[in-house]
């Protein structure tokens, strides 16, 4: 089974401009969950979709944005950026249902690395 | 709001002997607590799922073990080698699946 798959790997943009990342979960999977990762914060909780309803919301700005496809890739979307905007994005996806898979575990993709100059 | 601490940013201990990392969590009682690995340039990847009625778990050379009442998770690996350096997190969730992640802790097994 492919894994999840993050595009683009790198990317660099300047404050106020917006950008979209795109995630490609494991094939059967419909949740995607979205993180945001710096040195200074971790891993932080952006938002989750499940069959192309957003379930779950992370503390950010409405700035950060996300939508699901039918067939469970997922966009986010961050508008107006600035320079906090800058690090790892990574997406994550598992089987869940609501604490139904036997671990909910989550399989993450390599992630997309942002910098905002 | 919740909060989630993991002992030191960096642990490094020598190969052959057990390195135990701790999660400490405050205003949050989880239904269940993972353990994650990642390595540089990579995204997490599972380890182990305890669930708030279970006390330890074990997969080969890893050990959790998850007290509810000290809020307290602690992993283990015996018998480290240089290839388990990488930086481990604990990550909590509810049956809503929204996880919260400590900050990680990074361990080197000195050969």
């Amino acid at each position: 089974k492919a894994g999840v798959t993050q595009t683009p790997r790198y990317l660099i943009k300047t404050r106020g401009q917006q950008v979209t990342l795109s995630c490609s979960p494991i094939s059967g999977h419909r949740s995607v969950s979205w993180y945001q990762q710096t040195p200074g914060q971790g891993l932080q909780f952006l938002f989750e979709y499940f069959s192309e309803t957003q379930r779950n919301k992370g503390n950010f700005p409405g700035r950060f944005s996300g939508r699901q496809f039918s067939n469970s890739r997922s966009e986010m979307n961050v508008s107006t950026l600035e320079l906090g905007d800058s690090a790892l994005y990574l997406c994550a996806s598992s089987l869940a249902g609501r604490g139904l898979a036997p671990n909910n575990e989550q399989f993450f993709g390599p992630g997309t690395r942002l910098t905002v100059l | 709001s919740q909060k989630i601490e993991q002992n030191s940013e960096a642990l490094n201990i020598q190969e052959g002997k057990t390195a135990t990392l701790t999660c400490n969590y405050t205003n949050y009682s989880p239904a269940y607590l993972q353990w994650y690995r990642q390595d540089p340039g990579r995204g997490p990847v599972f380890l182990l799922l305890i669930r708030e009625n279970e006390k330890e778990k074990r997969k080969e050379r890893l050990k959790v073990t998850f007290d509810t009442t000290l809020k307290q998770s602690l992993f283990h690996i015996t018998a480290s080698q240089p290839a388990d350096s990488a930086t481990y997190l604990c990550a909590l969730a509810n049956t809503g699946n929204q996880f919260y992640f400590g900050t990680g802790t990074s361990l080197t097994v000195i050969p």
